[in-house]
């Protein structure tokens, strides 16, 4: 069984670009989870996908960051446009059922605003 | 809130050495309780959980018990090997809500030959 995969490892960007985050799930998980760490803090809740429908948004920081889940399949993390504080690893992560469900993360997308 | 606490790191040990990293928590009801590690270049993975208060959760050599008296999950290992060299995570699930489980600021671990 494949993991959950995420594009790209590393993001090196100037502040005012756009970024996007790619999150493949494990086949057939229909819950996403998206958070992120900035250095050294804490793993934060960014939001919550049930396949296509955003099921928990409450931890988005701002609207410059938007995500989709077009079809239920992979998910996008839209970044747009890029400020410093932006700066972090992302995570995501899939479960099969949710609820009390162990989930299985990715590698993460370390991302560098300059 | 719910919010996990976890000691500040790095914890730099040598091989064969004892290992503790604590974890205390606040939350409503009775949350269960997580260890997730993050080796190098890798994604986090469950390393061992306990879902009510006593249990204790093991695996690969590493332990930890649920003290809801003194809310505390804290990790223990007896003989540390390079190769648990990770970052630990500490995280809880509330019983009641939403089944977003809530994450600490991670444990940086190095074992040295």
């Amino acid at each position: 069984e494949a993991g959950v995969t995420q594009f790209p490892s590393h993001s090196v960007i100037e502040k005012g670009q756009t970024v996007t985050l790619r999150c493949d799930p494990i086949s057939g998980h229909d819950n996403l989870y998206w958070y992120r760490r900035v250095m050294g803090k804490e793993i934060k809740f960014l939001l919550h996908f049930v396949k296509e429908s955003k099921q928990d948004e409450s931890g988005m920081p701002n609207n410059r960051f938007l995500a989709e889940r077009t079809g239920g399949t992979y998910s996008t993390l839209k970044v747009q446009p890029a400020e410093l504080e932006d700066s972090g690893v992302y995570f995501c992560a899939s479960s099969q059922n949710g609820g009390a469900n162990v989930l299985t993360f990715g590698a993460g997308s370390r991302l560098t605003v300059l | 809130g719910d919010s996990v606490t976890q000691m500040e790191g790095p914890v730099t040990l040598s091989e064969e050495a004892f290992l503790t990293i604590n974890c205390t928590y606040t939350a409503t009801g009775y949350p269960s309780l997580f260890w997730y590690v993050q080796y190098p270049g890798e994604g986090l993975q469950l390393l061992l959980k306990a879902t009510k208060a006593d249990d204790k959760g093991s695996n690969k050599g590493f332990e930890a018990t649920y003290r809801k008296e003194t809310t505390s999950f804290h990790l223990e290992k007896g003989s540390v090997q390079v190769s648990d060299s990770a970052v630990y995570f500490c995280a809880l699930l509330s019983s009641g809500g939403s089944y977003i489980p809530t994450f600490g600021r991670g444990t940086s671990l190095i074992v040295h030959p």
